[in-house]
């Protein structure tokens, strides 16, 4: 069962800016950095945020990361219509000995 | 260009066994650390097991402790995933992801194509 708790929709209409929460607790989030995955439907993920905020190369600077505490942040800004997908924060989990996924948030551009 | 390329799922009976393989390219498999993920129809992602570079540490979910096997070759690139008593609750898509660590942690910088696994009678 996850462990990391995200909200399961997000929209707003292009251009807007939207934001994606995830909570864990001291064990993961609290004690590893945070990673963001993006799905597209009908593909594999790929990794959009690591290390908290970093983005890979590739990755448009619309998206950015944050983590502060039991709970970590990916924020879309500049919403456009391929932003829709599925969206998962992941962390180590010390006290499980594995890696946690969110539950997933599902970006609708209206 | 990095390359996972996955084979190996289909449909199996509840109980019985399947192994799923990920071939890789474009990078000296050995330096790396790899896992498998899955996801069950509609469902999110799970986190399924962790093989080290050289095979020394093995982690797995608790929901396929005892059941699945991960394992790696070295020599001929590739990855593994033993699935043994499998269960209904087992089906979904499996992916095999290549595992980069920076100076603040680990992320699974590349994923395969995914394999699908569908257990039912």
């Amino acid at each position: 069962q996850p462990v990391l708790t995200q909200p399961p929709s997000a929209s707003g209409t292009p251009g807007q800016r939207v934001t994606i929460s995830c909570s864990g607790s001291n064990s993961n989030i609290g004690s590893n950095i945070v990673n963001w995955y993006q799905q597209l439907p009908g593909t594999a993920p790929k990794v959009l945020i690591y290390s908290n905020d970093q983005r890979p190369s590739g990755v448009p600077n619309r998206f950015s990361g944050s983590s502060s505490g039991t709970s970590a942040s990916l924020a879309i800004s500049g919403l456009q219509s391929d932003d829709e997908a599925d969206y998962y924060c992941a962390a180590w989990d010390d006290s499980l000995n594995g890696y946690v996924f969110g539950t997933g948030t599902k970006v609708t551009v209206l | 260009e990095v390359q996972l390329v996955q084979s190996g799922g289909g449909l199996v009976q509840p109980g019985r066994s399947l192994r799923i393989s990920c071939a890789a390219s474009g990078f000296t498999f050995s330096d790396y650390e790899m896992n498998w993920v899955r996801q069950a129809p509609g469902k999110g992602l799970e986190w399924v097991s962790y093989i080290s570079s050289k095979s020394t540490t093995r982690y797995y979910a608790d929901s396929v402790k005892g059941r699945f096997t991960i394992s790696r070759d070295n020599a001929d690139s590739s990855l593994y995933l033993q699935m043994n008593s499998l269960r209904v609750e087992d089906t979904g898509i499996y992916y095999c992801a290549r595992e980069v660590y920076d100076s603040s942690g680990s992320h699974f910088a590349h994923w395969g194509q995914g394999s699908l696994v569908t257990v039912s009678s």
